[in-house]
This record gives structure tokens, sequence and C-alpha cells, in this order.
């Protein structure tokens, strides 16, 4: 597709469940970031691939959490024994270089995490 | 403290006028990027402008214009002749530095409804 696609849109989960998220970034693109949004509040740094390697994980709330990237393209968040407080929209970003500036930042429309 | 402050949870203007959403940021780093995004209902961060700590001139991308005051460390902007599709919530972001750390740090969002 043209733009960044994640998948699932909407999840539940009851407390205590294992999810992935997916995240198909934009072809070619060799940055990947995933972004925690709750509701009413901005976007918050999660992590960072530059291809395959994972360069910044500093913002993952706790060892429940865990990215991968393997191929450098699909990547998945995985969010292990949920808890109510990782209710939250969780975006995915890619950008084409290395670097960011200007507007290169392409994002997708997230998927929506309910833990009941 | 916050990198990123947005003062106004929300804002109102009347169809065809022009408003200003507010912005102050805070960073120490000589070399920065300001950037705002919008997010609609569907939840996709959409780029609308951005602006580098060393450029000289004020963004624009049609009726979008980022209002940078360097010393006052303010990015406001500007949406001209407001249209209804523009109600949405506006985000502004900053990411620090050239070649390190790439992630953008949000503020809380302003969500902006436009009356007819």
């Amino acid at each position: 597709g043209a733009g960044v696609s994640q998948s699932p849109r909407y999840k539940v989960a009851k407390r205590g469940q294992d999810v992935a998220l997916r995240c198909d970034p934009i072809s070619g693109h060799v940055s990947l970031f995933w972004y925690q949004q709750a509701l009413g509040q901005g976007p918050e740094f999660l992590t960072y691939f530059q291809n395959e390697a994972q360069l910044d994980k500093s913002g993952l709330p706790s060892d429940r959490f865990f990215a991968e990237r393997p191929e450098g393209s699909v990547s998945t968040l995985k969010i292990q024994r949920t808890q109510q407080e990782d209710s939250a929209v969780y975006l995915c970003a890619s950008s084409l270089t290395g670097t960011l500036r200007s507007g290169e930042l392409f994002f997708g429309e997230g998927s929506r995490l309910t833990v009941l | 403290a916050q990198k990123i402050t947005q003062t106004q949870p929300g804002m109102f203007v009347q169809e065809k006028e022009a408003v200003t959403l507010d912005c102050t940021y805070d960073t120490s780093d000589p070399s920065y990027g300001l950037f705002w995004y919008k997010q609609p209902s569907s939840g996709e961060m959409i780029f609308l402008i951005y602006q580098g700590s060393y450029d000289q001139q004020n963004a624009t991308e049609g009726r979008y214009s980022l209002n940078f005051q360097k010393a006052r460390k303010s990015a406001n902007l500007v949406i001209s002749a407001s249209q209804l599709g523009d109600s949405a919530m506006y985000f502004c972001a900053m990411r620090e530095g050239y070649q390190g750390r790439r992630a953008l740090t949000f503020g809380s969002g302003t969500r902006l409804q436009v009356q007819p």
C-alpha cells in the first residue's frame, strides 16, 4: 500500500492476555517508530528501529513490552500480560532516511487497545 | 520540565477566520526542528509544517504558517481562512539534535473546532 498500515485497528483484551500489534511501513523506509497515545494526550515515544536494529527502546514502559523488526520492514509490538493502564492507541510511523528533518515521518492510523 | 507545552486544550473559530494555536518548547540543543501535526477523528497523524532552528524565515505551507520566535521559544501555528475540515486535534512536536535521538516529542495537543 501507499501508506503505513497497522493491524488490528481495534483490539480488546482481557487483563493478563498477550497481544501483538503489527506495523507495515512504507516500502523502503529505513526508520520505524512506535508511539503510545493515551486518551486525550499526545503520543509518547516507545521505541525506534533503523532497518532491523532497535536503536532506542528507552520509551518502553516495562519489560512486558517488546518490539521487533527482524527483516527491516514489518514490525511487531508485543505486550505481555496486559494491564488496564496499557489501554491506548499505538501509533506506528516510518521515515525514508535515518535522519529526521522536515516532514519525513509518516504515521499509520493506529491500533486501539482496550484492556478489560 | 515539559519539552513541548500547548496551553490551549480547546479552541473555537468561525469558518473563514484565522486562528493561532500556541506552542512553547524547551531545549538546550542549538539544533532542533519543530513540527505541527493534525489528527482528525480517524486517528492518523498528518504532517502540516516544519521549522528548523536555523531557518531564517517563518515556514509557510498553504493556509498554514508557523510564527517562530526563537528567543521566546515559541512556535505558534496560524491557520488562515479556517474550514470545517480543519476541526481536529493539533499537536506541536520537537526533534532535538540532527544526528542524535531521532524521535519526536509531542505536546498534549489542542482540539480545534471550526464553527459554520
